[in-house]
């Protein structure tokens, strides 16, 4: 059974880098069959996509984001990586990771999904 | 405001049949498919319903998607207390070139 687990720091200092890992087990993240995403969703508010990656680096980023978010991945540890800089506190929120099932593209099925971690963007 | 409009809330009594609503615009609904996820709360989202009308497996058949125009539904039959959640439509923005979610409907099992 596919699973992602988000890990990183929970608190966030204003203007600095959000870094956050997503490690996948149970399957390959080097397969062409799928692409891999973030998505957030502040306290109490809906899902907003961030943006997705394949396992040969090409990426595809929410416009309002694409300023601020790098994402990359790592196929040797099965990681997939996000990083947002110069965070305020709107920026708070649970990320999530999830697999993307990419039988049409862009896709936004995201069929697997890890169980969040919330990070908090304070002094 | 989300580019996706959906009913902020929606509520049914067990057995019944409740549909939630999604209307959108011919750049994303109009030319693109629509999934749908439920999240439980507490928990992350759950793909309940993809390409318009699709179900992953082990969903059961008491979920149905449609698609018609620049508007979708999501219809839930033989309501459950355990189907109490927030659900939530998503499709592609060919202008945005974006993820678009609805704002999402919080579901009551009264």
């Amino acid at each position: 059974q596919l699973q992602l687990q988000e890990s990183g720091p929970g608190l966030v200092k204003p203007s600095e880098t959000l870094s956050l890992t997503c490690t996948v087990s149970g399957g390959s993240i080097s397969s062409s069959n799928w692409y891999w995403g973030w998505i957030r969703q502040p306290p109490g508010k809906g899902l907003e996509w961030i943006g997705s990656i394949n396992y040969s680096g090409t990426t595809y980023y929410n416009p309002s984001l694409k300023s601020r978010v790098t994402i990359s991945v790592d196929t040797s540890k099965n990681q997939f990586s996000l990083k947002l800089t110069s965070v305020t506190a709107t920026d708070t929120a649970v990320y999530y990771c999830a697999r993307v099932d990419i039988l049409v593209l862009p896709s936004t099925t995201f069929d697997y999904w890890g169980q969040g971690t919330l990070v908090t963007v304070s002094s | 405001q989300s580019v996706l409009t959906q009913p902020p809330s929606a509520s049914g009594t067990p057995g019944q049949r409740v549909t939630i609503s999604c209307s959108g615009s011919s750049s994303n609904i109009g030319s693109n498919t629509v999934n749908w996820y439920q999240q439980l709360p507490g928990t992350a989202p759950k793909l309940l319903i993809y390409r318009n009308n699709q179900r992953p497996s082990g969903v059961p058949d008491r979920f149905s998607g449609s698609k018609s125009g620049t508007s979708a539904s999501l219809a839930i039959s033989g309501l459950q207390s355990e189907d109490e959640a927030d659900y939530y439509c998503a499709a592609w923005d060919d202008s945005l070139n974006d993820v678009v979610f609805g704002g999402g409907t919080k579901l009551t099992v009264l």
